[in-house]
Order: C-alpha cells, then sequence, then structure tokens
C-alpha cells in the first residue's frame, strides 16, 4: 500500500531554514507528482507547490517563490522541501502529498510539524 | 487566481441526519474538484474527486456533484466518525482549497 513517511518535528529560530522530508513506498516513486501543503495552527490548508519526479521540474505558488526549494532523490523515493528565511508565520504542520493524475490529493504524508520562535 | 468559498463555515448536526456543504468557484473549474476530511491532528482524507467520484474505501454515503462553478458535498446519513472539517480544492489551475466547514455534533 502507499505510505509517505515524513521527518520528524522541527524548532527554529526566525531567518532559519528547515528541511523536511517525504519518503514514499508502495508505488513507483518517478511516476507522481508530489505535492507539499501547509496548514498553520487552527487554519485551513495552503498548496504550496509540487515536484515532478520524473525530471525534478518544481512549480511554486506565487507565495512561496524564492524561498521554497522542492527536492527529490530518486534513488531512496524521497522527496525534500526546504523553506528558507523562516518567520513566525511559518509555524505550521507541513503535508507531503502523492499527486493523482488529475492533480487530486490522493495520499498524504503524516505531516511535520514546524515551530518557529526566537 | 482562483477562490473557493464554502458554506456553510460551521454546521452542527446529529447522526442520521443529511448533510449538504457547497463549494463554489470564482470562475468555470470544469469538474475539476474535489473534497477532503480532515479530523483533529491527522492528514486530509480524499473522499470525492473529478466532483462526483467516490475514493476508493470511502463509504458510499458520501456523494458529490457539480460544474462550472457550484459544487456539493452530501452525506446521506451522519455517522458518529464523520464529524470533521471537509475541505473543498480545484485542480483545475494551480490548486486551492476552500477555507473549510466545520460539522459538528448537535
Amino acid at each position: 500500500q502507499v505510505q509517505l513517511v515524513q521527518s520528524g518535528t522541527e524548532v527554529k529560530k526566525p531567518g532559519a531554514s528547515v528541511k523536511v522530508s517525504c519518503k514514499a513506498s508502495g508505488y513507483t516513486f518517478s511516476n507522481y507528482v508530489i505535492s507539499w501543503v501547509r496548514q498553520a495552527p487552527g487554519q485551513g490548508l495552503e498548496w504550496m507547490g509540487w515536484i515532478n519526479p520524473y525530471n525534478e521540474k518544481a512549480t511554486y505558488a506565487q507565495k512561496f517563490q524564492g524561498r521554497v526549494t522542492m527536492t527529490t532523490d530518486t534513488s531512496t523515493s524521497t522527496a525534500y522541501m526546504e523553506v528558507r528565511s523562516l518567520g513566525t508565520d511559518d509555524t505550521a504542520v507541513y503535508y507531503c502529498a502523492k499527486n493523482a493524475v488529475a492533480a487530486h490529493f490522493e495520499n498524504w504524508g503524516q505531516g511535520t510539524l514546524v515551530t518557529v520562535s526566537s | 487566481d482562483i477562490q473557493l468559498t464554502q458554506s456553510p463555515s460551521s454546521l452542527s448536526a446529529s447522526v442520521g441526519d443529511r448533510v449538504t456543504i457547497t463549494c463554489r468557484a470564482s470562475q468555470s473549474i470544469s469538474s475539476y474538484l474535489n473534497w477532503y476530511q480532515q479530523k483533529p491532528g491527522e492528514a486530509p482524507k480524499l473522499l470525492i474527486y473529478a466532483a462526483s467520484s467516490l475514493q476508493r474505501g470511502v463509504p458510499s454515503r458520501f456523494s458529490g456533484s457539480g460544474s462550472g462553478t457550484d459544487f456539493t458535498l452530501t452525506i446521506s446519513s451522519l455517522q458518529p466518525e464523520d464529524f470533521a472539517t471537509y475541505y473543498c480544492q480545484q485542480s483545475y489551475s494551480a490548486p486551492c482549497f476552500g477555507q473549510g466547514t466545520k460539522l459538528e455534533i448537535k
């Protein structure tokens, strides 16, 4: 069965960077896009961007362009997302999700809590 | 950018009730509309994709309809495990989500 297992909780200071990983199993990793979605405490879901592991082409939501980098490692079936210049408003749970062909989010990781605090 | 507006933002209902949640898009998105359920402390779960297709393993009491700009998610007979927050999401262009509808026990 499809599984997406994310890295653990992170605590960062404002201005720092964080890199979250998402290890996939149960399907051919390079065949499906991986999206990243975040959720601030008590808030809704926000799509950050996606990456195609086949060609490593990433597309970012305008809000995150220049501050977020998504990468993949097909040898380990792992996706990564790095966020730079963290602010307190980046405190959120970050999810990876496997896109179906029609771009709905079919499977989700368990989420990684990133807390930004001085 | 496409905006999605859900209504209501919150809803109180009883076990056995029929419940409908609406999602309106700011422009036509054909049938590129998906629905998710999220329980506290959990990741979202896909319920309906392409407006009306039931995701494998999701109970048949969940159904979706609509096209263009107006969409609905219906739960035909609420079960205790259905009390959660529901989100719509469009996949016509750069993905975005509605603000969510919190379904609470009356």
